[in-house]
């Protein structure tokens, strides 16, 4: 089962526009990765964060964690049209589950010149 | 550095034939792994290594088998193609010994079983 769900499903914004994309998860995590996925090609890692940190910044992206609601948000500031693909979350299970890494279904983002 | 790589890209089989998905990485990472990835679904891991000799199973891993024999190459074998593997399938490595760490994946390999 999917240890991740994220919402929206689909998010459409304007060129310049803010976009956030929520996750949220089941069990405790040793940490949570966003990655970003372009039309037919491969996933690329956009950022990690562990499950002791708040908050991260990379560029235009910030994430959050929050572990008492078990939920993570990705923020991307004044999108541009080549931000359009699929965002996913994944984590990490704590304790002994260090190998797998579980994905949600992902938001598809459109961002219109 | 090519990265990670997986051959073919694309691959039409009919149901009951077998074949092998192909993933090397030149970035002599001990952690690799093989997801699934089915329309409007995030992907689904199927099984993992964490170094030559060593795998383990994944989410959805029946249906499919794996081996390691060295750290650059980590096949996934179909023993006999169902309708329900129609797939795209992505392979990944991280230089860790676990999945805490950046994935690198390939480009992905897609399936179609007739």
């Amino acid at each position: 089962s999917q240890q991740g769900e994220e919402d929206p499903q689909a998010l459409s914004i304007q060129e310049g526009e803010n976009a956030t994309m929520n996750c949220s998860y089941k069990t405790s995590i040793n940490n949570l990765q966003w990655y970003r996925q372009n039309s037919g090609r491969g996933l690329v890692h956009l950022i990690l964060i562990r499950s002791n940190e708040r908050e991260k910044h990379s560029g235009r992206l910030r994430v959050t964690l929050d572990t008492s609601k078990k939920s993570s948000s990705l923020l991307i500031t004044a999108s541009r049209a080549a931000d359009t693909a699929s965002y996913f979350c994944a984590t990490v299970a704590g304790g002994t589950s260090y190998g797998k890494l579980t994905f949600g279904q992902g938001t598809i983002l459109t961002v219109h010149p | 550095n090519a990265g990670v790589t997986q051959t073919p890209k694309f691959q039409v089989l009919k149901t009951g034939q077998s074949m092998t998905l192909q993933c090397a990485q030149d970035m002599n990472h001990e952690y690799m792994s093989w997801y699934r990835q089915d329309p409007g679904m995030g992907l689904r891991l199927i099984h993992y290594s964490v170094g030559a000799g060593i795998t383990d199973q994944g989410e959805v891993p029946n249906g499919y088998n794996v081996s390691r024999s060295t750290t650059e190459d980590f096949p996934l074998r179909l023993l006999s193609a169902a309708p329900s593997q129609t797939s795209v399938y992505f392979c990944a490595s991280s230089w860790g010994l676990e999945a805490s760490y950046e994935q690198y994946f390939g480009p992905g390999t897609r399936l179609t079983v007739t």
